[in-house]
Parts: structure tokens; sequence; C-alpha cells
């Protein structure tokens, strides 16, 4: 069974504070990390798909690096606003599926 | 491009009951994922279809199965439903999973 885990599980950040949050995952059999978005009563969105291990990949104010050796990945938001707020999810691809974490609850406090 | 659409948004059903969840694919995507989110758990893999063939499968039992179709839609199917398959159905598809997956905003199912 893969374990991919998340933390925090929740957090909670003021408006313009800048955070991050991690994902760890299995260093073995590695094809490809994901980041998705998923904001309440909406469908989860694709942010970053990094596969090399020094990978670092940029989205606006979201930015994300990946560590394949010791199997973990940050994501990072600067200046955080409220439309942040969202469950962040990583997914380990390993073979054909994607094994998700748990997510990290995030909101921003106007 | 359309996005992925599932329908029903909600459903409720009877323990025992059988029910169809079905998934249109984003336009030009020949693969498609079905996902179980049960509460405070992230989604789990349930299997995966490409190109009509079953690809892939989570550790689900025989009761969860699945078509894909020739226009790459998709069903989910589960018999002799229990309370435990109470939960949000999410179905993805992609075309190359190098680009990620795109979601569709997902099925919530309340067994009783």
């Amino acid at each position: 069974i893969l374990n991919v885990e998340q933390s925090p599980q929740s957090l909670h950040v003021q408006e313009g504070d800048s955070t991050n949050f991690t994902c760890s995952f299995p260093s073995s059999n590695f094809y490809a990390l994901h980041w998705y978005r998923w904001e309440t009563a909406k469908s989860p969105e694709a942010l970053f798909v990094m596969t090399l291990n020094g990978d670092e990949k940029k989205k606006g104010r979201i930015s994300a690096t990946l560590n394949t050796k010791e199997g973990y990945s940050y994501l990072y938001i600067k200046g955080s606003q409220p439309e942040d707020s969202a469950t962040y999810l990583c997914a380990f691809r390993g073979n054909e599926k994607l094994t998700f974490g748990t997510g990290t609850r995030l909101t921003i406090i106007p | 491009e359309t996005g992925v659409t599932q329908s029903p948004t909600h459903l409720i059903k009877t323990r025992g009951q059988q029910v169809t969840l079905r998934c249109s694919s984003q336009s030009g995507h020949n693969t498609v994922s079905w996902y179980q989110q049960a509460l405070g758990q992230g989604p789990q893999f349930i299997f995966q279809y490409y190109r009509e063939e079953e690809n892939g499968r989570g550790n689900f039992p025989p009761r969860f199965s699945g078509l894909q179709f020739p226009n790459y839609s998709s069903e989910l199917n589960v018999n002799a439903l229990e309370l435990d398959d109470s939960a949000l159905y999410l179905c993805a598809s992609s075309l190359d999973l190098v680009y990620g997956y795109t979601f569709g905003s997902g099925t919530r199912l309340t067994v009783v």
C-alpha cells in the first residue's frame, strides 16, 4: 500500500502572508507528482505535474519543488489571497494510477 | 473544451440496490479514471480505462465495475450497495498523464 502524506492537515493564514506545505511519497518507482487545488463545490484543478528530481514549477504566486530521492514536494504560496482558500491535494504516480494524499485545507483570513 | 461532466450530482440509494454513475470525458481525452472520496480521506483510485480497456484497478471489490465507450465517456456501476459506499465519486480524464487529469465535480452518493 502506497503512503502519500500531506502536512499539515489544515492551515489558517493571514491574507498577505506566505505559506507552504508538504507532500511526502515513496522514493521508489517514481513517475510523477501531481498537485491539485480543490475549491469547495468545484472540481479539483491541476496545478502542477512534476517529473524530474529538482523540478521547480511556478504558476503566478504558487510554486512547487520536488525531491524524488528523499520523497517530498513542497507547495509555496506567496502573498496569500482569499481566493487561495481551498484544499491542496498531491498525488503520486508510480504506475498507471495516482495515489492521493488526504490534502491540506488552507483558509485565508482577511 | 467542454471539461468533464458527471451525472447525477446527487443520489440517494438503499442498501442492496445497484447504481450507475456517468461521466463524459473532456473532448479528445482517451483515458478515464474513477475515484472514491469518503469523508476525511483523499480520493481513492477505483479503476482506469484507456481506449475502452481497463488498465488499472485499485483495492475495490468486483461489485465495482465500469465501462468506457467508443466516445470515451464512462460509467461506474456499483452492485449490492453498502452503507460504506456513501461517498463522493470523482471521474477524471486525461490525454496524457504528463498533463495531469481534468476532474468532474463529482457525484455525491448516499446509501441509506
